[in-house]
């Protein structure tokens, strides 16, 4: 049972555009919501964060907007930049000390 | 303060074969967690370990082992290695496992096998 489905699998974006990569997850349990970037021979990193108390998280040109009735959330990038060409997961986890469950991640190419 | 490193970055081993991977957390982490990353499976969780504890384990064969020493550095261990083993083994640290914000991950270890 896939735990969270990320969406969409790769994604195309114009510079300057807004890229928006969507994930949902079944288990009301989880209250931690990471999103990691991952550049192509690098481990991923963590980008940013939110939790269930709050709707929107804004960090610089990154923000995650979460929609807790509908058990989805998502991680909007402004301005999109080549630079931000690179791979990013979601993440699901219980702050009780479960384990960090990632989607299949989205392959995001910027194009100048 | 240095980062998580994983030792070797690169391995070539042939089927039957075992394989022992290191990390070594970033200092003060207690924490260690492994994933096995592969283009069709995405990252896989495989195990956790906390105060030389497993704290939890995922879906994997018992052919995957691990432990983590008092100095919070950890191993896994592959067993009669299998085509479908090749992956990018990634290892992640962090304070202790509550403090997710902290979890930062290691470069990786590339295992091919032949």
């Amino acid at each position: 049972q896939q735990q969270v489905k990320q969406s969409p699998q790769s994604l195309i974006v114009q510079k300057g555009g807004i890229s928006i990569i969507n994930c949902a997850y079944e288990n009301t349990a989880f209250d931690y919501f990471p999103w990691y970037q991952q550049f192509p021979g690098k481990g991923p990193a963590l980008l940013i964060a939110i939790r269930p108390d709050v709707s929107e998280k804004k960090e610089g040109r990154f923000t995650i907007s979460f929609n807790k009735s509908a058990k989805q959330f998502s991680l909007h990038i402004m301005d999109s930049q080549p630079g931000d060409s690179a791979t990013y997961f979601c993440g699901v986890k219980k702050s009780s000390g479960d384990k960090l469950t990632f989607g299949t991640g989205t392959r995001l190419a910027v194009r100048p | 303060k240095a980062g998580v490193t994983q030792t070797p970055r690169y391995l070539i081993k042939t089927r039957g074969q075992q394989v022992t991977l290191s990390c070594s957390p970033i200092s003060g982490h207690r924490s260690v967690s492994w994933y096995q990353q592969t283009p069709g499976q995405g990252l896989q969780f495989l195990f956790e370990y906390f105060s030389e504890t497993q704290r939890n384990k995922g879906n994997f064969p018992g052919r995957f082992s691990g432990r983590q020493f008092s100095n919070s550095r950890s191993e896994m261990n592959v067993s009669t290695l299998e085509l479908g083993d090749s992956a990018l083994y990634l290892c992640a640290s962090s304070l202790n496992p509550w403090n997710t914000d902290t979890q930062y991950f290691g470069p990786g270890t590339r295992l091919t096998v032949l």
